[in-house]
C-alpha cells in the first residue's frame, strides 16, 4: 500500500530549463496539494487540485508555474525556464477528502537550479 | 508577523529530558496539525487537533482554542526524535497555513 510517491526525490537542472515534478497520490485519493519549501523557511501553499481541476492556485507564481492532475496518471508540477530562486523542495499531499489533507504527504523533491 | 508563529525555533537536549515546543496563531482555525519533517526530507504527519489533548506513544499534543495555542510534548526523549516539528493550521477560510518549524536535536 504505496503513499504518496513523488519523483524524482532530486532534481538538477540548468538556469532557463523546465523543471517537471510529478506526484502520485495515494489509491483512491482524489485530492491533490502542493507546496513550496524554501531555503530557511516553513513550508507554503502553491495549488490545490482535483481531478482534471485546479481549485485553488493562490499560492503559485504567476508565470512559468504550473499544475495539472489529469484522469489518468500523476499530478505534474511544471516549471517553466527555472531560475536560481525557484531552488526549493516541492512537496505533494493527497487526501480522500479536504479536511484530512495533512494526513498523506509525499517525501518531496529536491529542485536545484544551478 | 507571521500568522503562525512557533517557539524556540532551536532546540537541543539530552537523552531523556521532556520536551514542549509551542504554537500560537492568529487566525480563526478549524484544526491544528503537528507534523514531524526528519533530516531526509519526508514529512508525517503526527496529530490533527481541533481541541483539548491527543497522545500517541510519547508524543502529546494539546490545544487551547481560546488562547489560540497548542503545545506539543515529547516524553523521554530520544536521538531518534531529532528532526523539525512544523504546526501548521487549517484557516476558517480552508488554508493551510505552516509555522517555519522548530528544530530539536537530542543528544545521547
Amino acid at each position: 500500500n504505496a503513499g504518496v510517491m513523488q519523483n524524482p526525490r532530486h532534481l538538477v537542472r540548468r538556469r532557463g530549463q523546465e523543471a517537471r515534478l510529478r506526484c502520485s497520490p495515494m489509491k483512491g485519493h482524489s485530492h491533490v496539494y502542493w507546496y513550496r519549501q524554501l531555503p530557511e523557511e516553513g513550508l507554503k501553499f502553491m495549488v490545490y487540485l482535483q481531478k482534471e481541476n485546479i481549485i485553488d492556485e493562490s499560492g503559485m507564481p504567476k508565470e512559468r508555474f504550473s499544475a495539472e492532475f489529469p484522469k489518468e496518471g500523476p499530478s505534474i508540477l511544471r516549471i517553466q525556464q527555472v531560475v536560481r530562486g525557484d531552488s526549493a523542495a516541492y512537496f505533494c499531499a493527497s487526501s480522500p477528502l479536504r479536511d484530512s489533507v495533512m494526513a498523506y504527504f509525499g517525501s518531496g523533491t529536491r529542485l536545484t537550479v544551478v | 508577523k507571521n500568522e503562525v508563529e512557533q517557539s524556540p525555533q532551536n532546540l537541543t537536549a539530552q537523552e531523556g529530558e521532556f520536551i514542549t515546543i509551542n504554537c500560537s496563531y492568529s487566525v480563526g482555525i478549524s484544526a491544528l496539525h503537528w507534523l514531524q519533517q526528519h533530516p531526509g526530507g519526508g514529512i508525517v504527519s503526527l496529530f490533527m487537533l481541533s481541541s483539548g489533548k491527543k497522545k500517541h506513544g510519547r508524543l502529546i499534543a494539546t490545544i487551547n482554542i481560546q488562547e489560540k495555542h497548542s503545545s506539543l510534548h515529547i516524553t523521554a526523549s530520544h536521538p531518534r526524535d531529532s528532526a523539525v516539528y512544523i504546526c501548521a493550521v487549517i484557516s476558517n477560510t480552508d488554508k493551510l497555513i505552516f509555522g517555519t518549524g522548530t528544530r530539536l536535536q537530542v543528544f545521547p
